[in-house]
């Protein structure tokens, strides 16, 4: 059974353009977090999801950040005309449908993002 | 602002001996407190939870020590084994809020001396 895959690994991107960050949860998962560590801070939550649907974006930048995890495929952060200020680490984290809470959760190894 | 600190940004101990993480927060709604374990390259993986109804629980090696009044929590490590060198991440969430509403710390990086 895999745990929580992220890809890519590690980002470069410019500033102005796209980064797109997919996570592909445990099998048998259907809950989708994402969560942002800056540099010398801790993980910050950004959004939940489940399949099809938002439950809650409420830590999500109110701008240029999109999330969505479609019927089939990854989960997709999406970053558009990135900044400088977006370099951080961006961990994904899965849960089953039902079970004791967030503790069951398994995080991904992240994605480190650049932008130069 | 972070409502949850981990002031020592580094450990080093001696295999065998006790590992001691310290964690202050600020927020007073804070009521259940977790620690997390990442090694490099890797996510971080739930390690130890507790209860604000609780000041202590224990799981093999690993205790977590928690003083309400003072807004403090510990994690203590014994005996520290060089498998324990990693990143230990404080986190707690609030009343009412729910369960992935974490806040962390910043981390510790834990290195043990063979």
């Amino acid at each position: 059974n895999a745990g929580v895959m992220q890809n890519p690994r590690h980002l470069v991107r410019r500033r102005g353009q796209e980064a797109r960050l997919r996570c592909s949860p445990m099998k048998g998962h259907s809950h989708v977090y994402w969560y942002r560590q800056l540099p010398e801070e801790g993980l910050k939550f950004m959004v939940y999801l489940q399949k099809e649907n938002i439950i809650d974006e409420s830590g999500m930048p109110k701008e240029r950040f999109s999330a969505e995890f479609p019927k089939e495929g990854p989960s997709i952060l999406r970053i558009q005309q990135v900044v400088r200020g977006d370099s951080a680490a961006y961990f994904c984290a899965s849960s089953p449908p039902s079970g004791d809470g967030f503790t069951e959760a398994f995080f991904g190894q992240g994605t480190r993002l650049t932008v130069v | 602002d972070q409502q949850v600190k981990q002031n020592s940004p580094s450990l080093s101990v001696q295999e065998g001996r006790i590992s001691i993480l310290n964690c202050d927060y600020t927020n007073s709604m804070f009521d259940y407190f977790l620690w997390y374990k990442k090694y490099p390259a890797e996510g971080p993986t739930f390690l130890i939870s507790i209860s604000s109804i609780k000041d202590k629980n224990e799981d093999g090696r690993f205790t977590v020590f928690l003083n309400k009044s003072a807004k403090h929590l510990s994690l203590h490590i014994v005996p520290s084994q060089p498998g324990d060198s990693a990143v230990y991440f404080c986190a707690a969430s609030a009343v009412g809020s729910n369960d992935y509403k974490l806040s962390f710390g910043a981390g510790t990086t834990v290195t043990v001396r063979a």
